[in-house]
């Protein structure tokens, strides 16, 4: 089945702790990307990758960082977590030039609380 | 620049009332549209799209037409049922393979 797999799908953790989602899929996308979704806000991207070795930030990067060694993977670091990074994660991919006719798959996202 | 403008939530309805969930949109050029769907406790799941001008995206009996003269992308169905609870995203991607979303408005059924 094509998907997007995200994990965990719930983490509660401590300020500073460094922790990591992983985000993979198996459709050989080259495009994917993350997002924080928060109420009242919609979702905010906060990186994405053009294909391997190619990343960029979005709207929202501060306290985030990203890499793609692998095509399939994009984790998703949080170095030094901080309350206000408190929100529900979303990992999407699609097509390099895909997103226009086919629009993006997304995670079933990972609720992060810090403490 | 692009953007996304949807009405505001929540909204309340009930079981078999007709609903419309507006959009509008800003962007240079022609972009794509899209009507996302988020169930409790799930991600965002593609509901339809439509890739240009006066295009009809339709799926599971929700419909919404592409009207570049307005710039708007509003969603309708019908006869809405309890199982259509869930928060809706407009959405468009222009060049770049970029998305912009809309707030998201969340819709509740009551039987």
């Amino acid at each position: 089945e094509a998907q997007v797999t995200q994990n965990p799908r719930y983490l509660i953790t401590v300020t500073g702790k460094k922790l990591t989602v992983t985000c993979s899929q198996n459709m050989n996308h080259e495009y994917m990307s993350w997002y924080r979704q928060d109420p009242g806000l919609g979702l905010r991207q906060i990186y994405y990758s053009m294909n391997v070795e190619v990343t960029d930030k979005g709207d929202v990067p501060e306290g985030y960082k990203v890499s793609r060694k692998e095509k399939r993977n994009f984790p998703l670091i949080l170095e030094s977590p901080s309350p206000n990074q408190t929100s529900l994660y979303f990992c999407a991919s699609s097509l390099f030039w895909g997103a226009r006719d086919y629009g993006y798959t997304f995670g079933s996202g990972t609720r992060l609380t810090v403490v | 620049g692009n953007s996304v403008t949807q009405m505001e939530g929540p909204v309340t309805l009930s079981e078999e009332a007709f609903l419309t969930i507006n959009c509008t949109y800003t962007a240079t050029g022609y972009p794509s549209l899209f009507w996302y769907v988020q169930y409790p406790g799930e991600g965002l799941q593609l509901l339809l799209k439509a890739t240009k001008a006066d295009d009809k995206g339709s799926n599971k009996g929700f419909e919404a037409t592409y009207r570049k003269e307005t710039t708007s992308f509003h969603l309708e169905k019908g006869s809405v049922q309890v199982s259509d609870s869930a928060v809706y995203f407009c959405a468009l991607s222009n060049t770049g393979n970029q998305f912009y979303f809309g707030t998201g408005t969340s819709l509740t059924v009551i039987p």
